[in-house]
């Protein structure tokens, strides 16, 4: 089945122990992002990637790492949580940068930093 | 840059009701535009999409048209079932070259939240 998968799906942490959330996809996608989902904001930005070892920032990406050693995985690093990262965080991907294809969202990490 | 403005929730309508929400939209260069949906505790998930103007995109009974003259992608649904209610959301991905680009980031709306009672 064609997916996007992330680990965890919940987390509770505590400010400034290092963290990382997988994101894997089977579908051979060159394009990856992430985003996070605040109340009243949607979903922004955070880190994209358009293939191995290419990444770039998006809209927030302030506190936040990535790395795109492999295609199918583009893990997000956050080395010092902060309570303001508190957030519902969604990992994508898309076949190619073209803008006609869609882009497939894992299930999302609902994460706490207390 | 761009932007997308959508209708504020929540939406609450009954059962067979006609549903409109209103999305417009500001962007540079080539916009797609798309509707995804999110059930309860699901990611986001595409419902439709349009790639230039005046296409129309419809699926599970919803459609919406790329109005290029309103900057306008309002989706409609003629009959909403009890398994409608979620969080819509209208997004856009623009490039500045027509087929792609060095981000084509998808830009979303605050998203709505439909709740269809029996």
């Amino acid at each position: 089945e064609a997916q996007v998968t992330q680990n965890p799906r919940y987390l509770i942490t505590v400010t400034g122990k290092k963290l990382t959330v997988t994101c894997s996809q089977n579908m051979n996608h060159e394009y990856m992002s992430w985003y996070r989902q605040d109340p009243g904001l949607g979903l922004r930005q955070i880190y994209y990637s358009m293939n191995v070892e290419v990444t770039d920032k998006g809209d927030v990406p302030e506190g936040y790492k990535v790395s795109r050693k492999e295609k199918r995985n583009f893990p997000l690093i956050l080395e010092s949580p902060s309570p303001n990262q508190t957030s519902l965080y969604f990992c994508a991907s898309s076949l190619s940068r073209n803008r006609y294809n869609e882009q497939f969202f894992g299930p999302g990490t609902r994460l706490t930093v207390l | 840059g761009n932007s997308v403005t959508q209708m504020e929730g929540p939406v609450t309508l009954s059962e067979e009701a006609f549903l409109t929400i209103n999305c417009t939209y500001t962007a540079t260069g080539y916009p797609s535009l798309f509707w995804y949906v999110q059930y309860p505790g699901e990611g986001l998930q595409l419902l439709l999409k349009a790639t230039k103007a005046d296409d129309k995109g419809s699926n599970k009974g919803f459609e919406a048209t790329y109005r290029k003259e309103t900057t306008s992608f309002h989706l409609e649904k003629g009959s909403v079932q009890v398994s409608d209610s979620a969080v819509y959301f209208c997004a856009l991905s623009a490039t500045l070259r027509p087929s792609g680009g060095s981000n084509y980031k998808l830009t979303f709306g605050k998203g709505t939240l439909l709740t269809v009672n029996p």
